[in-house]
């Protein structure tokens, strides 16, 4: 079936460095979404992309979509302890109206 | 404020023991979906309304009932809970999913434990 893998599964950085989490999908999406999920919280809608190629900024957040509208990436420059949390892609593949989440990303920033 | 209210929040209960999760929203979205969030698992659909009366499989349906009467509510119904069930449940709603920009509003979580 169509899925959406999410990598790293964790990733540990000291307070100041650079993070990057990255989605590839098993075929090509109409759009896709990104969400942050703080430690016992819920899923918070961060962005959308939609055209091939698009990059979109957020503060400290980058956001890209690739050509071929079957990968995306979340880069977040010098992160800061705010940015803990649990990052999803979610992709909708063409032709559906289904979201398709990644598994997930999640962020531990060291201060 | 616009939101998606769950309840409850946290429920313990034992197996077979018919349950139902409140799930409603002010916002007069379309569309409407649970998903269950596991270690390691992300987020999986279990059903989806894309209106009153319009209803849907996700991708882990088994085991459990969806209504859509009123735009507003969207319960999740498990007829004879099962341990394998003990999950952190969210609903979600949006506008329309096709209308571009739209992300979905998540309601709180509730966190259940079948023994």
């Amino acid at each position: 079936g169509q899925q959406v893998m999410q990598i790293p599964q964790y990733q540990h950085v000291q307070e100041g460095e650079d993070f990057t989490t990255y989605c590839n999908s098993s075929t090509t999406l109409s759009n896709i979404q990104w969400y942050k999920q703080r430690p016992g919280g819920h899923p918070v809608f961060l962005i959308q992309l939609v055209k091939s190629g698009e990059v979109k900024k957020q503060k400290r957040l980058t956001f890209q979509f690739g050509e071929a509208k079957k990968n995306s990436s979340l880069h977040i420059t010098a992160t800061q302890t705010t940015d803990v949390g649990t990052y999803f892609c979610a992709g909708r593949p063409d032709s559906s109206y289904k979201l398709i989440f990644g598994s997930g990303t999640r962020l531990l920033v060291r201060p | 404020e616009a939101q998606v209210t769950q309840n409850p929040r946290y429920l313990i209960t034992v197996t077979g023991k018919k349950l139902t999760v409140t799930c409603s929203q002010n916002m007069n979205h379309e569309y409407m979906s649970w998903y269950r969030q596991d270690p390691g698992l992300g987020l999986r659909q279990i059903y989806y309304s894309m209106n009153v009366e319009v209803t849907d499989k996700g991708d882990v349906p088994e085991g459990y009932k969806v209504s859509r009467k009123e735009k507003r509510n969207f319960p999740l119904i498990l007829e004879s809970p099962s341990p394998n069930q003990t999950s952190l449940y969210f609903c979600a709603s949006s506008l329309f999913p096709s209308q571009a920009g739209y992300g979905y509003t998540f309601g709180s979580g509730t966190r259940l434990t079948v023994v």
